[in-house]
């Protein structure tokens, strides 16, 4: 059980252009979402967390205007990179948890690279 | 001071070696301990979450608990080159977004066939 779902696994855009990535909770129902972006041998970094229905809380330094999320349903967050530059090249995370769950669980990650 | 502390490794074993890894942190308020099990390239894993001091088993794993001491570890016995990715500590419930997780800054593991 808990199995969370990303798509793509990973993508190539060229710079300027938007990309959505969306996260699936598989057999739970995910009241609350997260998004991490990860850099290189390092840990991850918390972006911003959604809960369903509800507008995404961003970290400090997080523009939302870059990084758009949506929470609409139980099962579905996406997380769009508006006007992608070569510095949002990462690797993106997304976890959920479930209303009796003081864990989450994290899906299998997308690496995006901006040309 | 960061609220958790992480050896940061990397930390290499031979086949069959048992492995400790382990966690500090500052926060007394933090109710909920876990650990993740990352590969390269790929999304945490959970591994064994546990909420109380004391030892919770698993398979291969322990996780203590040591809530006076503020100390958390992960024990893999028997461990196996499978077993070689960057094993991550994370706490919450210390307040503020509920299950906000404060990660430690991951150990690597190499297990040597």
């Amino acid at each position: 059980g808990a199995v969370v779902s990303q798509h793509p696994s990973w993508v190539i855009c060229k710079s300027g252009t938007s990309v959505k990535i969306e996260c699936r909770s598989l057999d739970f129902q995910a009241t609350t979402m997260f998004w991490y972006r990860q850099f290189p041998k390092q840990s991850l970094m918390l972006m911003a967390t959604s809960n369903e229905g509800s507008k995404a809380t961003y970290e400090q330094g997080v523009e939302k205007d870059k990084f758009l999320i949506n929470h609409a349903s139980l099962t579905l967050s996406t997380l769009t990179v508006t006007s992608a530059h070569p510095e949002d090249s990462s690797f993106y995370i997304c976890s959920a948890s479930g209303a009796a769950q003081e864990t989450q669980y994290f899906g299998p990650g997308t690496r995006l690279l901006v040309l | 001071q960061k609220e958790v502390e992480q050896d940061p490794g990397p930390l290499s074993v031979p086949e069959g070696a048992i492995v400790s890894l382990n966690c500090t942190y500052s926060n007394s308020a933090f109710q909920y301990f876990m650990w993740y099990r990352q590969y390269s390239r790929k999304g945490p894993e959970l591994l064994m979450y546990t909420y109380s001091s004391g030892n919770k088993e698993d398979g291969r794993f322990t996780a203590q608990v040591d809530k006076s001491s503020k100390y958390i570890s992960l024990f893999i016995r028997d461990s196996q080159p499978s077993d070689s990715a960057t094993y991550l500590c994370a706490m919450s419930g210390a307040g503020g977004s509920a299950r906000q997780l404060t990660f430690g800054s991951g150990t690597q593991l190499t297990v040597l066939p």
